[in-house]
């Protein structure tokens, strides 16, 4: 299996911060990545596939980048809303894995 | 705009099987495949496995030998089936449709999600 390791495990910032998530997989997934935001008791959320496209609907402020085994999902300006946990997924070899996720607090 | 249903039982003692089942609204079934996720507590996301119209299923090799995945297309839903649970199987259970018109993609649209508890 293709294991995903994301950093860090918990990221503590402040509304307006700019913050960089880092995804890392054991080989190379190409640019097949997914970033998802969860809020407790909620379903994951899709923000952005093909490692940059943005889903619609998802604000601006979110952005994705890289290829190969690592990729980075940057939110520039943080917003209330944003305090979550985020988590990469690689969609290049079945069985298709999850990074552990990246709790996001203020 | 794509909706998922999902219900079944949420308690279940070691040995039963798991069941839950999925309905799909709003959108096309046929052209995409369809997925199970599950989530323990306070834990990250495990993709179970995937099936399509056709019936056609990939599995996680982890849990391949205790699940089966099937459709009704003429309801548009899909099932999960996990036998012989164990405490291990207490997760969130997601069902969600995968984006790309092939097996392998992003879950675009996600289920509620079911509780399912394994206890004694």
């Amino acid at each position: 299996d293709i294991q995903m390791t994301q950093f860090p495990s918990t990221l503590s910032a402040s509304v307006g911060d700019r913050v960089t998530i880092t995804c890392r997989a054991s080989q190379s997934v190409s640019s097949w990545l997914a970033w998802y935001q969860q809020r407790p008791g909620k379903a994951p959320n899709l923000l952005i596939s093909l490692a940059s496209t943005l889903q619609s609907g998802v604000p601006s402020r979110f952005s994705g980048s890289g290829s190969g085994t690592e990729f980075t999902l940057t939110i520039s300006s943080l917003q209330p809303d944003d305090f979550a946990t985020y988590y990469c997924q690689q969609y290049d070899t079945a069985p298709y894995t999850f990074g552990q996720g990246t709790k996001l607090e203020i | 705009q794509v909706q998922l249903q999902q219900w079944g039982a949420g308690l279940l003692k070691p040995s039963e099987t798991l069941s839950l089942t999925c309905a799909v609204y709003g959108g096309p079934f046929r052209g995409y495949f369809w997925s199970w996720i599950r989530q323990p507590p306070g834990k990250g996301l495990d993709w179970i496995g995937e099936i399509n119209h056709s019936g056609i299923t990939n599995y996680n090799p982890s849990l391949k030998s205790r699940v089966t995945i099937s459709v009704d297309t003429s309801k548009n839903q899909f099932s999960l089936k996990l036998n012989s649970v164990t405490a291990a199987d207490t997760a969130v259970y997601y069902c969600a449709r995968v984006g790309s018109r092939g097996a392998a993609g992003e879950f675009d649209y996600w289920g509620q999600g079911t509780l399912v508890t394994v206890s004694s």
